[in-house]
């Protein structure tokens, strides 16, 4: 089946670098999220994006956050000038938006992100 | 989005039905009950979704209170693989963000 991949599984920053996640969402779906969850809490919704542009946000999705589809395959998620409360798992998924399974969301396996 | 109820954890032994409940008392009509499970700090898996008849697929079987008010995801026969955290999330279909509460934790022994 195919599958979300993500890149790089762990990455480690010093506070106030700037970081790009990379995600590969599975070919043809339409809508794509990002999530983090820190150790411990919740999964927590950051942004959706659909039709290259951002459909949802929430309110950790402040300016110091973006998301670009450049191409017709990769999802990035940069965060400008990092702080040690950004370190997290963060999640990228998409769902197909069309045929049976078209509002399942897949999950990548995550990159963790450790802010020193 | 309703908000949902969960018990914080379970157990169940391996090769039983594992019957996890969820309270979703103020869901509206539109409202689909949705579940999704995380193993171990990996990404969330979708198992399961209704909006009010039971639904069955390889993995679970959802049952829907008529009411709506509650409902129970059902593992037919649980493996230790599904030792996971089981999110019951209540939202409109098609394109809507996951709000995830903090779900029940499922322990699976031998």
């Amino acid at each position: 089946e195919p599958e979300v991949t993500q890149t790089p599984s762990h990455q480690v920053t010093q506070m106030g670098q700037e970081v790009i996640l990379r995600c590969v969402p599975i070919s043809n779906h339409l809508y794509f999220y990002w999530y983090r969850q820190i150790l411990g809490q919740k999964v927590e919704f950051l942004v959706s994006f659909y039709n290259n542009e951002i459909s949802e946000k929430s309110e950790i999705f402040d300016d110091q956050f973006s998301v670009e589809r450049p191409d017709g395959s990769n999802f990035t998620l940069k965060i400008r000038s990092t702080k040690l409360e950004d370190s997290a798992m963060y999640f990228c998924a998409s769902i197909p938006g069309t045929g049976k399974r078209r509002d399942e969301q897949f999950f990548g396996p995550g990159t963790r992100l450790t802010v020193l | 989005d309703a908000k949902t109820t969960q018990p914080t954890s379970m157990d169940c032994a391996e090769g039983r039905a594992a019957n996890l409940p969820c309270n979703h008392s103020t869901i509206s009509g539109n409202e689909y009950v949705y579940w999704y499970r995380q193993i171990h700090s990996q990404g969330p898996q979708y198992i399961i979704h209704g909006l009010k008849n039971n639904e069955t697929n390889e993995m679970a079987s959802l049952i829907i209170t008529e009411d709506r008010k509650s409902s129970t995801l059902i593992l037919p026969h649980a493996t230790l693989r599904d030792t996971a955290v089981y999110y019951c999330i209540a939202r409109m279909e098609y394109g809507n963000k996951l709000v995830f509460g903090a779900g029940t934790i499922l322990r699976v022994k031998s």
